[in-house]
Order: C-alpha cells, then structure tokens, then sequence
C-alpha cells in the first residue's frame, strides 16, 4: 500500500498570500496517478488536479501541481477567501487507492 | 448536468446492515465507473473500493473485503454499496464519486462526487 504524508498539518495564512502543499508517498506514483481536492466544512471534496499537473475543468488557474515519482506539490499563487478549507492529494495508481491526511489552510 | 444524487442519512445498530445508493445523471453510466469513500467524524478521507460500470468489475480495500458489497443497476444509473455487520467505527459520511472506467489507470481520478450520505451506527 502506497502511504501519503502530506505537510504540513496546518498552514496558516493571508489572502493575498501563496501557499506550498507537499505530499510524499512511500513508493513511487506510476503514471503520475496523483490527484488533489479540496474540502471545505459539511461539503463533499472537489477535484482540482490530475495527472499531478493537470487542472480539473473549471478550476481558478491560480491552482497548480507539480511534482513525480514520490514528492508532490499543490501551489495557490494567491490565496482567495474561497480558497481556506481542506486539502488532500490521493493515489489512484496502484490498489487500493489512498488518500493523504490532509493539510488545513486557515487564514492566519 | 453531470450529478450524483445519493441516498437520505441512515441510523443503524450495530451488527446490522446498510444500503446507500447513488443515482448517476447527465453522463453514460457504463463509460464510468463508481467509487466509494468515506469520511469519519473529524477525519479524513478512506477509500472503500470500486465498482465498474462498464463490466462490473469490484475492487475493494483490504478492511472492508467481506463486509462491503458494491453493485450497479445499470438499468436505472444507479450504484449501491452495501456494508454488513455494522460497528460503531463505520460511524461515518459515506461518498460516491465517478471516474472514467474504460481509458485506464490514468484516468481514475474521481471527478464528480455525491453530497454523501450519513451513517450512524449506535446502540
């Protein structure tokens, strides 16, 4: 099973502000099967980014992934007020898919 | 417009059985298939497994193997996951969500998700 560890826990912010995301994985990610959504309270998670760098249908080019192998990245360049909620990468490459914990942008 | 509409909240005891639907409209139901996840209160997110909608191939993760069953009706665009033996660890929002099933592995992410339904198993 391929593990996620994303980093860091929490990271607290400003609008206006960029944020970095990391998600690590135990084992290389084939195909760069990596995707990222975002949660936001008593909502279901939306997809941002596939294929690690791809940016999902109507998603605010402000979002952008990056990363292969085993370290991944998710960018906000500008933090919007929409933007603080729940982030999770996840692995859809090699079964079971997994999910990482998650990381919390909060508005510092 | 694409959408997965699934089943009310449901309150179970525990080693009972559950049955939360997800009924797929505005897309080809047997081009996609159906994954489930789920969320414990205050936690993140746990894959379950899936099912196909094109041949009805499962997969499921390990700790669910035995007590999940996943079905389709492709007739009605609908996906089912059944959970056994309920304990109050299964307390949870339980999501359906869609991913392309018949362009391989690259193209499981899961790009469209139900507002999920709430299982609560309690004495």
């Amino acid at each position: 099973e391929i593990v996620l560890t994303q980093s860091p826990g929490t990271l607290s912010l400003s609008p206006g502000e960029r944020a970095t995301l990391s998600c690590r994985a135990s084992q290389s990610v084939s195909s760069s099967c990596l995707a990222w959504y975002q949660q936001k309270p008593g909502q279901a998670p939306r997809l941002l980014i596939y294929g690690a760098s791809s940016r999902a249908t109507g998603i605010p080019d402000r979002f952008s992934g990056s990363g292969s192998g085993t370290d991944f990245t998710l960018t906000i360049s500008r933090l919007e007020p929409e933007d603080f909620a729940v982030y999770y990468c996840q692995q859809y490459g090699s079964s079971p898919w997994t999910f990482g914990q998650g990381t919390k942008v909060e508005i510092k | 417009q694409v959408q997965l509409v699934q089943s009310g909240a449901e309150v179970k005891k525990p080693g009972a059985s559950v049955k939360v639907s997800c009924k797929a409209s505005g897309y080809t139901f047997t081009s996609y298939g159906i994954s489930w996840v789920r969320q414990a209160p205050g936690q993140g997110l746990e894959w379950m497994g899936w099912i196909s909608g094109h041949n009805g191939n499962t997969n499921y993760v390990q700790k669910v193997q035995g007590r999940a069953t996943m079905t389709t009706d492709t007739s009605t665009s609908t996906a089912y996951m059944e959970l056994r033996s309920l304990r109050s660890d299964d307390t949870a929002v339980y999501y359906c969500a869609r991913f392309l099933a018949t362009s391989g592995t690259r193209y499981y992410y899961l790009d469209v998700w139900g507002k999920g339904t709430t299982v609560t198993v309690s004495s």
